[in-house]
């Protein structure tokens, strides 16, 4: 299946920098989603960016989106413990919404 | 406003046992998704329904996976008879706009807590 792809699987950093983690997709897209799963919980949506956006903020998040890269990198600003989760993005293509397989983020106190 | 609910959140079966997992998405909304996850994993979708109608079963295991939406509102998802390899977590999620509608984009999903299956 046509799965988008995350890096890094895994990523532990201390509090207060910076996480960025990427995604990348081989077909044409017309949204990108990125959203956050705690352990044991359902999954939240964090943000979507639209196929004709490059950038998009919300609070300390900012995601970019490069459509001739056919990728997009989720940027956590001073990180906190809560933010402790695996991070999703997803796309829509095709009428069809594709996973990535998530990269699992640990914020050291 | 509530969220998705889903029941049971945990499950535990001998295998060749039955098991049926029930979702109430958000009211008004007319996308319905069930997705499986496996541990690590994103998910994986298993049905997609707009309203009562199934839109997408492609990936459904349909010698022992089930589902209806009655009404097009609660949905449940059956598996008889369950294996081992069916140990993981079931998604629900709901959402206002619909994938196939309205040409280009889609809105958010809102997703269930889930219903953990650990099959014996």
């Amino acid at each position: 299946s046509q799965q988008g792809e995350e890096d890094p699987q895994a990523l532990s950093i201390q509090e207060g920098e910076n996480a960025t983690m990427n995604c990348s997709y081989k077909t044409s897209i017309n949204n990108l989603q990125w959203y956050r799963q705690n352990s044991g919980r359902g999954l939240v949506h964090l943000i979507l960016i639209r196929s004709n956006e490059r950038e998009k903020h919300s609070g300390r998040l900012r995601v970019t989106l490069d459509t001739s890269k056919k990728s997009s990198s989720l940027l956590i600003t001073a990180s906190r413990a809560a933010d402790t989760a695996s991070y999703f993005c997803a796309f829509v293509s095709n009428y069809q919404l594709i996973w990535g397989a998530g990269t699992k983020l640990i914020i050291k106190p | 406003e509530a969220g998705v609910v889903q029941s049971p959140r945990y499950k535990i079966i001998e295998k060749k046992q039955p098991v049926a997992f029930w979702c109430n998405p958000i009211s008004g909304h007319n996308t319905l998704y069930w997705y499986l996850q496996n541990l690590g994993q994103g998910p994986e979708l298993l049905i997609r329904y707009e309203n009562e109608e199934a839109v997408d079963d492609s990936q459904l295991p349909k010698d022992r996976f089930s589902a209806e939406r009655l009404k097009g509102v609660d949905s449940t998802l059956k598996i008889q008879p369950a294996e081992l390899g069916d140990s993981a977590v079931y998604l629900c999620a709901s959402s206002l706009v619909s994938l196939a509608g309205h040409g280009t984009n889609t809105g958010e999903l809102f997703f269930g807590e889930g219903s953990r299956l650990t099959v014996l």
